[in-house]
């Protein structure tokens, strides 16, 4: 069956240390996302990729960065500069691209809880 | 920053019961309105995508509609079920960006 792995399910990790955070589609879609969810907050766009070897911010980047080497693979890596990394972040995926996309809807991951301490 | 708000926060329901939820969203460069089911310990399921104004879309006993020119959608639930319970998110598209609104909270009792 086609879908998103995210893994681990939950990452624990020291204050300063960074961290990465898998995402993996064999869904063959273009895009790639990556929300983060607070409790009482809407999921909050962090970095999305319209094609390989591209990406671009999303509204909190600050302390995150990414890489899109493959077109299966968006990993996020959450660094000792982002203030409060203790969240849960799901992985999205969708297809096609450009003005079809808005008809598109999301495919995410089941999320990886990451606490920091 | 854009802000999708949705209404109410949460909503608790006896089995049989019909519901509603509000989005409310900025009505300016619109593209597209989406709502998702999120289930606990599962990931989120797409509902419906809407681009038009006047767009009405059923899913079994859930439908939704929209109005594009006052900024808001309506997702409707006939005689929920248990299985119903979940979060319901709705988001709007404003070119390449996806914002999503804080989720309704639904319980529904048997």
């Amino acid at each position: 069956d086609g879908g998103i792995t995210q893994s681990p399910k939950y990452l624990f990790r020291k204050e300063g240390q960074n961290v990465t955070l898998s995402c993996e589609q064999n869904l063959n879609h273009d895009a790639m996302y990556w929300y983060r969810q607070d409790p009482g907050q809407g999921l909050r766009l962090i970095y999305y990729s319209q094609i390989v070897n591209d990406f671009q911010k999303g509204d909190i980047a600050e302390g995150y960065s990414v890489s899109r080497e493959k077109k299966e693979s968006f990993p996020l890596t959450v660094t000792s500069a982002q203030k409060n990394p203790t969240a849960f972040y799901l992985c999205a995926s969708s297809s096609p691209t450009g003005a079809s996309s808005y008809n598109s809807p999301l495919h995410f991951g089941n999320g990886t809880r990451l606490t920091v301490t | 920053i854009l802000n999708v708000e949705q209404s109410p926060q949460s909503l608790h329901v006896q089995e049989g019961d019909s519901t509603n939820f509000t989005c409310s969203f900025p009505s300016s460069n619109f593209y597209a309105l989406h709502w998702y089911r999120w289930e606990t310990a599962k990931s989120p399921e797409a509902l419906f995508v809407m681009t038009l104004n006047g767009d009405e879309k059923k899913k079994g006993r859930i439908s939704a509609t929209l109005n594009t020119k006052e900024g808001y959608s309506y997702l409707y639930i006939k005689g929920s079920q248990p299985e119903d319970s979940a979060t319901y998110l709705c988001a709007s598209r404003y070119g390449n960006k996806l914002v999503f609104g804080a989720g309704t909270i639904l319980r529904v009792k048997s």
